[in-house]
């Protein structure tokens, strides 16, 4: 079955913890992305990954880090230097450069 | 000023009622455009690519503007199950093109 998987749906962290956020696909696409959305907002990018053992920062990418050591995984650490956490995570992937991406279903963190 | 902007809307339309989005981008050498419609609390799906000729599909149609940088899209017989939040996405130029999204623009179709 082809696709993306994020794991887990639901995570709950307590404050100062980290926690990692999986991305895996099996659709052999190079770049993987991951984006951040808060209610009411747009997809925010954190960082983003063309190549295997390369990848850049988007925008928000404070208080985030990721590893990009196998084309099919890409997984996010969310760190407890993020102030603010809470949000749906995104994971998504795009095959042909310049063309649409594809989301997995997505993580929903929230701090307790 | 945000590089993809669309009005949050909601737009709240009746039953079988056409109804029009626009999406303005700040970087002309953008290059590949999308649609995505997104259900509350899912992830994001494509709905269609926007081409400078238009692009058709059924009740959609997609419309490109690169002199203006804009898209719009355009929804005719709108049915209850169009309610959702339709986002605009701009391939950025940034080193590489990065899909960089709108804030969404929200449909609620009543009866």
């Amino acid at each position: 079955d082809g696709g993306i998987t994020q794991s887990p749906k639901y995570l709950f962290r307590k404050e100062g913890q980290n926690v990692t956020l999986s991305c895996e696909q099996n659709l052999n696409h190079d770049a993987m992305y991951w984006y951040r959305q808060d209610p009411g907002q747009g997809l925010r990018l954190i960082y983003y990954s063309q190549i295997v053992n390369d990848f850049q920062k988007g925008d928000i990418a404070e208080g985030y880090s990721v590893s990009r050591e196998k084309k099919e995984s890409f997984p996010l650490t969310v760190t407890s230097a993020q102030k603010n956490p809470t949000a749906f995570y995104l994971c998504a992937t795009e095959g042909t450069p310049n063309t649409e991406a594809f989301f997995g279903q997505g993580t929903r963190l929230t701090v307790v | 000023r945000k590089e993809v902007e669309q009005d949050p809307g909601p737009f709240n339309v009746p039953e079988g009622a056409t109804v029009a989005f626009n999406c303005t981008y700040s970087n002309s050498a953008s290059q590949s455009f999308f649609w995505y419609r997104q259900d509350c609390r899912k992830e994001p799906k494509l709905l269609m690519s926007v081409y400078s000729s238009g692009n058709e599909d059924g009740r959609f149609t997609a419309q490109l503007n690169r002199a203006s940088q804009y898209i719009s899209l355009l929804i005719r017989d709108s049915k209850l199950s169009d309610s959702a939040t339709y986002l605009c996405v701009v391939n950025t130029p940034g080193g590489s093109y990065i899909p960089t999204f709108g804030r969404g623009t929200s449909l609620i179709v009543h009866p």
